[in-house]
Parts: structure tokens; C-alpha cells; sequence
């Protein structure tokens, strides 16, 4: 079965401008959650997908807004960007919410 | 005080010696997660728990729902095990509440 992948795996974008995230799923799984994971600190849940419906959020604002798609990948999309959100941005998938999470490597954004 | 609780913060410790991570939660979950984060950011989900114990080679983790605590063992340590350890609890609305991890550090 294969893995969860990100992509890209690192990016450079400048304060203001949008940003595209992408994740597929591990096989057989229809959840992803997106996790943002500022340097030296623990991730913080954005929110989760499941069946191409978003059915859960964290504390972010309305400029990280996401999608899944028929095949259950998913994409994250932060507009306007700030310097604070420099960050690892994690994606993970399971089946259904539960049982295990396979997480991806991670899309590391810096802005400038 | 946060959801999550994980001690030690940091642990450094020798090759061979037996290694606990704690973790103490204060919200009701379906499910409680071990994961493990290298440098370079890519997680490995080690064990999801809802009750009991599970083993995984060198690696054990038990849980106790009544107390809401849970703890990850390393026997047999290794370097290779150097990394931060991470318990996170499935909540409400789906998401993973994270622990702020443990940092460790096996010496040869």
C-alpha cells in the first residue's frame, strides 16, 4: 500500500502572496488532516476532511481554507500570507477518523 | 494547563537502558496516539491506544483510562531511537490533540 506524500516539500513564497499545499492519501483511507507545525513546537490542528466534506477546524482564520477531492487527496491553500506562517505543515490520513493516522513528510513553508 | 501533558521534556540517557515517556490527559478521547518525529519534521505513527497494552518489538506502550495516563517504553535502547516521542489523544471534532513531546537523546 503507499504511503501518504506531500507536496512540495519545501517552498519560499513572500508575505502576501497564496500558497497551494498538496496531499495524497494512504490507500483505502478517506480522512486527511492538516497540521501546522511551527519550529519547536507541537502541531497545531487546521482541519480535517473526510469524504470531501470538511468536518472539523482548529483556531485558524478563514485564509486556510482546504478541499478533497473524488480520490480522496486533498489540498490546503493559505492566502495572504504572513511571516508567521512559516511553519511545517503536515497532512495525515486514516479511514473513516479512526484507527491509525499515517502521516506524510511534511510541506516546510517559509515566508519572507 | 494544556490538554496534554508529556514528561520528561527532554531525556538523555545511555545505549541499553530502559526508557519511559509519560503522558497525562484531562479531556475524554476515543484514542490515544504514539508518535515518533525525526529531525526533518516526517512522523510515524509507533501505536494508537484505547486500552490495555500493545507491544511492538522494543517498543511498549500501556495506557489507563481511569487515571488518563498513558506511557511509551523503550527497552534495550539504541541511538537510533534518538527522536521526539509525541502522545496525542483523538478529542472531540476529530482532531489530534498533541502533547508537546519529549526530546531524546540516546548516547553510544
Amino acid at each position: 500500500e503507499t504511503g501518504v506524500t506531500q507536496s512540495p516539500t519545501h517552498l519560499i513564497k513572500t508575505r502576501g502572496q497564496q500558497v497551494t499545499l498538496r496531499c495524497s492519501s494512504q490507500s483505502g483511507h478517506n480522512t486527511v488532516s492538516w497540521y501546522q507545525q511551527a519550529l519547536g513546537q507541537g502541531p497545531q490542528f487546521i482541519f480535517q476532511y473526510y469524504r470531501e466534506e470538511e468536518n472539523g477546524r482548529g483556531n485558524f482564520p478563514p485564509r486556510f481554507s482546504g478541499l478533497q477531492f473524488p480520490n480522496y487527496s486533498s489540498e490546503l491553500n493559505v492566502n495572504a500570507l504572513e511571516l508567521d506562517d512559516s511553519a511545517l505543515y503536515l497532512c495525515a490520513s486514516s479511514r473513516d477518523g479512526n484507527y491509525g493516522y499515517t502521516f506524510g513528510s511534511g510541506t516546510r513553508l517559509t515566508v519572507v | 494547563k494544556n490538554e496534554v501533558e508529556q514528561s520528561p521534556q527532554n531525556l538523555t540517557a545511555q545505549e541499553g537502558e530502559f526508557i519511559t515517556i509519560n503522558c497525562s490527559y484531562s479531556v475524554g478521547i476515543s484514542a490515544l496516539h504514539w508518535l515518533q518525529q525525526h529531525p526533518g519534521g516526517g512522523i510515524v505513527s509507533l501505536f494508537m491506544l484505547s486500552s490495555g497494552k500493545k507491544k511492538h518489538g522494543r517498543l511498549i506502550a500501556t495506557i489507563n483510562i481511569q487515571e488518563k495516563h498513558s506511557s511509551l517504553h523503550i527497552t534495550a535502547s539504541h541511538p537510533r531511537d534518538s527522536a521526539v516521542y509525541i502522545c496525542a489523544v483523538r478529542g472531540s471534532n476529530y482532531q489530534l490533540i498533541w502533547g508537546a513531546g519529549t526530546k531524546l537523546i540516546i548516547k553510544p
